[in-house]
């Protein structure tokens, strides 16, 4: 079965850090590209990032960049999101997912962690 | 820059048909897939247009494409087909774009 399972959500005040870790289970991690989403209370989907299969690549929305990192590592079937300067707009529900067909489309979601941002 | 726009609302009474469109120029490059959420859940994936549906979706969900138009069709809509469903396109080649959601009433 495959899983997903994303944790490290936390109240943050502004300007402040957090790194989420998302460990897969369930089929070969590393074939895969891996992506972040998140939802804002009430919105919609926004997609954050993705990461190439060995970690050489990663692509972001515009809103995050310089401020997230994603990040991977094939031997612990994990994969990172690194997030500095956090605001109050970065409030959201982080969802992991995969990445199907080299970098095509998200064909799992896992459950998500939420992450609050608030003074 | 690019979007996908998205009804944000439509309703169905049950057991009839009902099409959900979602419209950007991205989609007469690449083909959209459709996720399924409900209230407290991941999104799930129903179906990309020209692929075949994941395992476990009924075959009442298909996607399909023209131009800058991409359409599921819900065929013979349950009271569990209530959810918000998000379309969703690659943008500049190796990003993500989602549409912002249409939300299925079933009557």
């Amino acid at each position: 079965e495959v899983q997903l399972v994303a944790s490290g959500g936390n109240l943050v005040h502004p300007a402040g850090s957090l790194r989420l870790s998302c460990a897969a289970s369930g089929f070969g991690f590393q074939p895969f590209f891996m992506a972040w989403v998140r939802q804002a209370p009430g919105k919609g989907l926004e997609w954050v990032a993705t990461i190439h299969t060995d970690g050489s690549t990663a692509y972001y929305v515009d809103s995050v960049k310089g401020r997230f990192t994603i990040s991977r590592d094939n031997a612990r079937n994990s994969v990172f999101l690194q997030m500095n300067s956090l605001r109050a707009g970065d409030t959201a529900v982080y969802y992991c997912a995969r990445v199907f067909g080299g970098n095509s489309f998200i064909d799992f979601w896992g459950p998500g962690t939420l992450v609050t941002v608030s003074p | 820059s690019s979007e996908l726009t998205q009804d944000p609302a439509v309703s169905v009474a049950l057991g009839q048909t009902v099409k959900i469109t979602c419209q950007g120029d991205n989609l007469r490059i690449y083909y959209a897939c459709w996720y399924q959420q409900k209230p407290g859940q991941a999104p799930l994936l129903v179906n990309c247009d020209g692929r075949s549906r994941p395992s476990g979706i009924p075959d009442r969900f298909s996607a399909s494409r023209s131009g800058p138009t991409a359409s599921l069709t819900i065929t013979g809509a349950q009271a569990e087909d209530e959810a918000d469903y998000y379309c969703n396109t690659r943008d500049r080649g190796d990003y993500q774009l989602f549409g912002g959601g249409t939300k299925v009433t079933v009557l």
